[in-house]
């Protein structure tokens, strides 16, 4: 079965470094999703993305943060310069469609960022 | 705005007893439902999911009923098992993302 997926599994970082996670989407989506999970906190969505371009994102998501689609295949969220609070699970997700009944996203197995 | 509301946790069961996690939702129209399960150290994974009204999603043991009435999504099942010791989350889709209620940590009890 096709499934998301996430690299690096875990990223340990100084604060106000630059960091790059990246997904790769079912090969056959074409909306793409970040959420991030502080330690034992909800799931929150951070962005949301389609034909290269953000259709809907958060208040967390500041100008701290970037996506990006590189290529056919990577789907990447960048944190410009690294907070503590940056610190949490990141998830990536993809979907075949957006607002259908039936669509569904599929989740990968995250990134845990650390920022030291 | 839309919201999800889960009961509080951890939830302690022993091996065999029924579950109930209740999951109550705010929304503009009748949103798909989600419950997704988080076992330690890894990702979500899709549990189960309900696309209108009256739906019932089921997926190993586990079973939730859409109530428009109620505006409720609650989950069940008959018979836990230790392997069933999770995070369970409740969410609903808007039209661009998920909305996650805060997690019910469940732990059965051999």
């Amino acid at each position: 079965e096709p499934e998301v997926t996430q690299t690096p599994s875990h990223q340990v970082t100084q604060m106000g470094q630059e960091v790059i996670l990246r997904c790769v989407p079912i090969s056959n989506h074409l909306y793409f999703y970040w959420y991030r999970q502080i330690l034992g906190q909800k799931v929150e969505f951070l962005v949301s993305f389609y034909n290269n371009e953000i259709s809907e994102k958060s208040e967390i998501f500041d100008d701290q943060f970037s996506v990006e689609r590189p290529d056919g295949s990577n789907f990447t969220l960048k944190i410009r310069s690294t907070k503590l609070e940056d610190s949490a699970m990141y998830f990536c997700a993809s979907s075949a469609n957006a607002g259908g009944r039936t669509d569904t996203q599929y989740f990968g197995p995250g990134t845990r960022l650390t920022v030291l | 705005g839309d919201s999800v509301t889960q009961m509080e946790g951890p939830v302690t069961l022993s091996e065999e007893a029924f579950l109930t996690i209740n999951c109550t939702y705010t929304a503009t129209g009748y949103p798909s439902l989600f419950w997704y399960v988080q076992y330690p150290g890894e990702g979500l994974q899709l549990l189960l999911k309900a696309t209108k009204a009256d739906d019932k999603g089921s997926n190993k043991g586990f079973e939730a009923t859409y109530r428009k009435e109620t505006t409720s999504f609650h989950l069940e099942k008959g018979s836990v098992q230790v392997s069933d010791s999770a995070v369970y989350f409740c969410a609903l889709r808007g039209t661009y993302k998920y909305i996650f209620g805060t997690g019910t940590r469940l732990k059965v009890l051999a």
